[in-house]
């Protein structure tokens, strides 16, 4: 069965760098999310995107956030300066279509902690 | 502002035994509600998919229920096992794309 595939599973950095978490979504998708769960707290909708663009975006996708999908697989979540609250759970989704019955497949998720 | 509650916070049945978990919401407007089990560490897994004009839908021993008039749905299990703990999440749909988040109710199922 097709699935999402979130590399790498854990990424640890300091506070400041760069980081980009990557996703390969399930293939014959078109539409691609990112979101994230800090610890203890409820998953939160960062960003979605779409024939190469950015359909909608949250208030928490500020300017230190940018998504790309660089060569047709893989679509990417770039952090530019890490912060300590940026530590949390991300998770890439995909889904086939837009509108109410789009399900949304999720990734198993990449674990970001910032020292 | 947008926001989905759950309830209970936490529940512990003994497996084979059946439960409810309850979900609010205010979001505005509505396009679809969704159920989703997430394992510890793990992403969501979709179990069931409504929209506005859906009261039920079932996926094997999972039923979800929706009133949109009261805004109120719910999840039951029937027959639960072992591997039904997880977190359960309630999310709803404003937009057919957007998904806001419910912060879940931990499931744990007790031999």
């Amino acid at each position: 069965e097709p699935e999402v595939t979130q590399t790498p599973s854990h990424q640890v950095t300091q506070m400041g760098q760069e980081v980009i978490l990557r996703c390969v979504p399930i293939s014959n998708h078109l539409y691609f999310y990112w979101y994230r769960q800090i610890l203890g707290q409820k998953v939160e909708f960062l960003v979605s995107f779409y024939n190469n663009e950015i359909s909608e975006k949250s208030e928490i996708f500020d300017d230190q956030f940018s998504v790309e999908r660089p060569d047709g697989s893989n679509f990417t979540l770039k952090i530019r300066s890490t912060k300590l609250e940026d530590s949390a759970m991300y998770f890439c989704a995909s889904s086939g279509f837009s509108g109410s019955r789009n399900e949304q497949f999720f990734g198993p998720g990449t674990r970001l902690t910032v020292l | 502002k947008n926001q989905v509650e759950q309830s209970p916070q936490s529940l512990i049945i003994l497996e084979g035994k059946n439960c409810t978990l309850q979900c609010n919401y205010t979001v505005s407007p509505f396009s679809n509600l969704r159920w989703y089990k997430q394992d510890t560490g793990r992403g969501p897994v979709s179990l069931t998919i409504m929209t506005f004009s859906e009261n039920t839908k079932s996926n094997g021993r999972y039923t979800a229920t929706l009133d949109a008039d009261t805004k109120q749905s719910s999840l039951h299990i029937t027959a639960s096992q072992l591997s039904d703990s997880a977190s359960y999440i309630c999310v709803v749909s404003p937009t057919g794309s957007t998904l806001t988040f419910g912060k879940g109710t931990m499931l744990l199922v007790s031999p």
